[in-house]
């Protein structure tokens, strides 16, 4: 069955560190992989997608993800956090057939310290 | 586009009470998607639509839940009667049928069940 798992549910890092969340997938063939986040009371806005080519993928706010297929993990990173990234973050895979259907992972916190 | 439009956001209803929450995805988007966010459960998929018919409703707790999408610009979700255990946060998202996109989601009702 495809399943996403994020390993920490809860990451503090001072404002200026580098930051690396977690994510592996298990999934049958080639993965369609997001990274979402959420902040307070607000709807799931999308970071950085990947549905194939380069594993290295950029997306909006500074966040990059990479795609390891031996290890079935995309992990969210950006070198510098600032305070407004405090939020939750949500990796996630897409269904087969290509429906658009998500499995979401447990979503990881992050607090960021001043 | 304003993007994916739900409402009410906040919705108080007394246990065995009907509640309906309603969604616009966006103009042109062929799948409609409802999630549900718990603490417990995560985020998870209840039901999505293709073209108006729904094609999925696995997700769907309980037949105390039903959901239609009369037309390709509106969405509802219905639960009769409510309970307690349904107080979470309901998700709309859409996305278009083209090839390597993603769900766009809606700001969510929370809804709360006394």
């Amino acid at each position: 069955a495809q399943s996403v798992t994020q390993p920490d549910i809860h990451i503090t890092v001072s404002e200026g560190a580098s930051l690396e969340l977690r994510c592996n997938y298990s999934y049958g063939a080639t993965p369609y992989l997001f990274w979402y986040v959420q902040s307070p009371g607000q709807g799931l806005q999308l970071l950085l997608k990947y549905f194939s080519g380069d594993t290295l993928v950029q997306g909006i706010k500074g966040f990059e993800a990479e795609f390891k297929r031996s290890q079935s993990s995309f992990n969210l990173r950006k070198p510098s956090v600032h305070w407004s990234d405090a939020a939750e973050y949500f990796c996630a895979v897409g269904a087969k057939g290509n429906t658009g259907k998500l499995i979401f992972g447990q979503g990881t916190t992050l607090q960021v310290k001043p | 586009d304003a993007g994916v439009i739900q409402s009410p956001r906040h919705e108080v209803t007394e246990m065995g009470q009907e509640v309906t929450l309603r969604c616009k995805p966006i103009s042109g988007h062929d799948y409609l998607f409802w999630y549900r966010q718990t603490m417990m459960r995560g985020l998870e998929l209840l039901i999505y639509f293709n073209n108006n018919v729904p094609i999925d409703d696995s997700g769907m707790p309980e037949d105390r839940f039903s959901a239609k999408m009369p037309n390709a610009s509106f969405s509802t979700l219905k639960i009769q009667p409510s309970e307690p255990r349904d107080s979470a946060v309901y998700f709309c998202a859409s996305r278009n049928a083209g090839k390597n996109t993603e769900a766009f989601f809606g700001q969510g009702t929370r809804l709360t069940v006394v």
